[in-house]
C-alpha cells in the first residue's frame, strides 16, 4: 500500500518570492511520483514526474521536484512565483505496475500575494 | 488532439435519484481510471479498466456504484439511488498503456445531491 502527505494545506507567497511545496510518501516498493496542478473548476493538470530517471526532476512553468529516497520525499519548488501559478497542487505515488491508481495527499492551496 | 471530455459537467440531483456520468478518453488509449473528490480534498481512486475489463473496483464506495465501458473507449460510471455524501467531483481520467504511469484527467463532474 501507497500513501502521501502533503505538509500545508495552504501557502500563502509573495510574487517573485520562492515557491516550495511539500510531500512526503509511503511505499513498500520504489514509486512512481508526481505534482499535479488544479485550477478552479478544471481538471489536474500534470506538472512533473518521476519514474526512476534523475532525481531531480524538472517540469512545466519552471517546476521542479527532488526525489530523495533517503527522506521519502518529493518536494516541489519553483524559484519565483508568479501570480498565475496561484492553484491547488496535489502530489500523488503509483506503483511501478500495469494499471495501478494514483493516491494522491490532501492538497496545498497556494496563494499567491501582489 | 482532443483530451479527456466528461459529461455533464454538473449535475443537480434529488437525493435517491440515479445519475450516470460520462467519460470519454483520448482516443487510442488503452487504460481509463475513475476518480472521486470530495470538497477540499484530493482526487480518491474509484474504479480501472483496461479496455473493456474492469480490472479494479476496489474503491467503489458501495453497491451503489456501478462502472462499464463496453467497447473499450468510452466509459460511464452510474450511481444509484444518490445520497448527499455521494456529492463530489467525479473525474475521469486515462492513460496509453497499461502502466499507468502518466494519467490524462478529465475536467470533472460536479455532481450536487440535494
Amino acid at each position: 500500500a501507497q500513501s502521501v502527505t502533503q505538509l500545508g494545506s495552504h501557502v500563502s507567497v509573495s510574487e517573485g518570492a520562492l515557491v516550495l511545496l511539500r510531500c512526503n510518501y509511503s511505499s513498500s516498493v520504489p514509486p512512481y511520483l508526481f505534482w499535479y496542478v488544479q485550477y478552479p473548476n478544471q481538471g489536474l493538470q500534470l506538472l512533473l514526474k518521476y519514474t526512476s530517471a534523475a532525481t531531480l526532476v524538472k517540469g512545466i512553468n519552471g517546476f521542479e521536484a527532488e526525489f530523495k529516497k533517503s527522506e521519502t520525499s518529493f518536494h516541489l519548488t519553483k524559484p519565483s512565483a508568479h501570480m498565475s501559478d496561484a492553484a491547488e497542487y496535489f502530489c500523488a505515488v503509483t506503483l511501478r505496475a500495469a494499471g495501478n491508481k494514483l493516491t494522491f495527499g490532501g492538497g496545498t492551496r497556494v496563494l499567491v500575494k501582489p | 488532439g482532443a483530451g479527456v471530455s466528461q459529461s455533464p459537467r454538473y449535475k443537480v440531483a434529488k437525493r435517491g435519484q440515479d445519475v450516470a456520468l460520462r467519460c470519454d478518453p483520448i482516443s487510442g488509449h488503452v487504460s481509463l481510471f475513475w476518480y472521486q473528490q470530495a470538497l477540499g480534498q484530493g482526487p480518491e481512486f474509484l474504479t480501472y479498466f483496461q479496455n473493456e475489463a474492469q480490472l479494479d473496483k476496489s474503491g467503489l464506495p458501495s453497491d451503489r456504484f456501478f462502472a462499464e465501458r463496453p467497447e473499450g473507449s468510452v466509459s460511464t460510471l452510474k450511481i444509484q439511488r444518490t445520497q448527499q455524501e455521494d456529492s463530489a467531483v467525479y473525474l475521469c481520467a486515462s492513460s496509453s498503456t497499461g502502466v499507468s504511469y502518466e494519467q490524462y484527467f478529465g475536467p470533472g463532474t460536479r455532481l450536487t445531491v440535494t
